[in-house]
């Protein structure tokens, strides 16, 4: 069964505080691996398409990386602003369809 | 760019009440688009799969004759939930993508909060 594990559910880090967030997969023939930034009351925004292995992309103070079985995205000194649910999603082989994982709730204190 | 929209932002109705719920492409055509559900402190759950001219393929549990979906145009989803009830409180939320494939990615509409009393 196709499945996608976040962990931790929850980091509280201070401003500046580097980290990393974990996203654990299990999938029939990975498609893409998708990295969305979620606010209150808002739909996810896009960060992230991992496609293979050994891949790694980054946008500001965010990286994302790959592996056969997870994925990895790093905060570097990260602001309040940085504050978010951070989703991870895998896209099946067969399928057009997305599975996300829980997320995780990141807050950034000043 | 890859924007979506969606309307309304939120909704709060007296039960045995249809609701209309709308999402718009607003810069690029969507072959396909998808719509989710959220409940409180929980992921995202694909209700169904829109196709453009085609019915739209649903996920187990889900009562198509409860939640119809039209896609009548490459820009244009509606979710309709029919006769809704207090259970049918969520959060909704649509996504579009270009390709229509898996690894192309999705991009979401903000969300209407649909609150039945």
């Amino acid at each position: 069964e196709d499945q996608v594990t976040q962990s931790p559910e929850a980091l509280r880090l201070q401003e500046g505080e580097s980290s990393s967030l974990n996203c654990s997969y299990t999938v029939s023939g990975l498609r893409g691996l998708f990295w969305y930034r979620q606010d209150p009351g808002k739909g996810p925004e896009f960060l992230f398409t991992l496609y293979s292995a050994g891949e790694e992309k980054e946008k500001e103070r965010l990286k994302a990386t790959l592996t056969k079985k997870e994925s990895f995205l790093h905060i570097t000194a990260p602001k309040p602003e940085d504050s978010a649910t951070y989703l991870c999603a895998v896209g099946p082989g067969a399928t057009n369809k997305l599975i996300f994982g829980t997320g995780t709730l990141l807050a950034v204190q000043p | 760019g890859a924007v979506v929209s969606q309307h309304p932002s939120w909704v709060i109705c007296k039960s045995g009440t249809s609701v209309k719920i709308e999402c718009r492409s607003l810069d690029f055509q969507a072959t396909t688009m998808f719509w989710y559900r959220q409940f409180p402190k929980q992921s995202l759950m694909l209700m169904a799969t829109s196709n453009e001219g085609s019915k739209a393929t649903y996920e187990q549990g889900v009562e198509k004759d409860k939640f119809l979906i039209n896609h009548a145009s490459l820009t244009l989803s509606t979710l309709t939930v029919t006769s809704a009830h207090p259970e049918d409180s969520s959060f909704y939320i649509c996504s579009a993508s270009e390709g229509g494939w898996s690894n192309q990615p999705q991009h979401f509409g903000d969300g209407t909060r649909l609150s039945i009393l």
